[in-house]
């Protein structure tokens, strides 16, 4: 059974600084991994998909990285902004397409 | 385009009462997901439809849940004889069953039980 871990559960950065998240995952036989934001009491919007044969995607200030034999994804955030903060949750897909997700990491920037 | 969409977006109701939520998917995706999210957590998987067949219902799924896509296009899940326990936030999803197989989310319908 595949299991998702994010760390930190929480993080505090003041505007301007570049940012990392962690995923986790315990099964590498993914078919792709999404990074998604999700802001309070909000539905999910798509930030990135890695595809399994891939090893990272950019988009704007976002990159996103995929380690499948560590089991690990990065998602890394250039030049943070207050608008930045959130919830990310990131989500492997196994056989069957569904999504399982982990608890997130909730990302405040401070101006 | 107009995106996942979702109704309601919130639902009160009284313990032991029957809900209906509908979800109406990008309009070429033949997928369409449910999952479900509790405070503070990831959303879970419910159950998902490729057109109109069911192909996976998860253990969460009791036999008070009940999901349809009568004509492989919206979607709607019942939950008869409605618990506390499940007061949470409903969300839908759709995707293409080729290609990177994205997802796309809907704004999700919060149901609360009291």
């Amino acid at each position: 059974k595949q299991e998702v871990t994010q760390i930190p559960a929480a993080l505090s950065v003041p505007e301007g600084e570049n940012l990392v998240l962690n995923c986790s995952f315990t099964d590498s036989a993914i078919y792709n991994l999404q990074w998604f934001r999700q802001d309070p009491g909000k539905g999910l919007t798509s930030l990135l998909l890695i595809q399994s044969s891939q090893r990272e995607q950019t988009s704007g200030r976002l990159n996103a990285s995929l380690d499948k034999s560590s089991g690990r994804s990065t998602l890394y955030i250039a030049a943070s902004q207050p608008g930045d903060s959130a919830t990310y949750l990131c989500a492997a897909t196994g056989t069957a397409s569904k999504l399982t997700f982990g608890t997130g990491t909730r990302l405040q920037v401070t101006l | 385009d107009t995106g996942v969409s979702q109704d309601p977006r919130h639902k009160i109701t009284k313990r032991g009462q029957n809900v209906t939520f509908r979800c109406d998917p990008i309009s070429e995706h033949n997928r369409l997901y449910w999952y479900r999210q509790t405070l503070g957590q990831g959303p879970e998987f419910l159950t998902y439809f490729q057109n109109e067949a069911q192909l996976e219902k998860s253990r969460l799924l009791s036999d008070r849940f009940s999901a349809e896509r009568p004509k492989g296009s919206f979607s709607t899940l019942e939950i008869q004889r409605t618990e506390q326990g499940d007061s949470a936030m409903y969300l839908c999803a759709s995707s293409l069953s080729w290609g990177q197989g994205e997802q796309y989310f809907g704004p999700g319908t919060r149901l609360t039980v009291t």
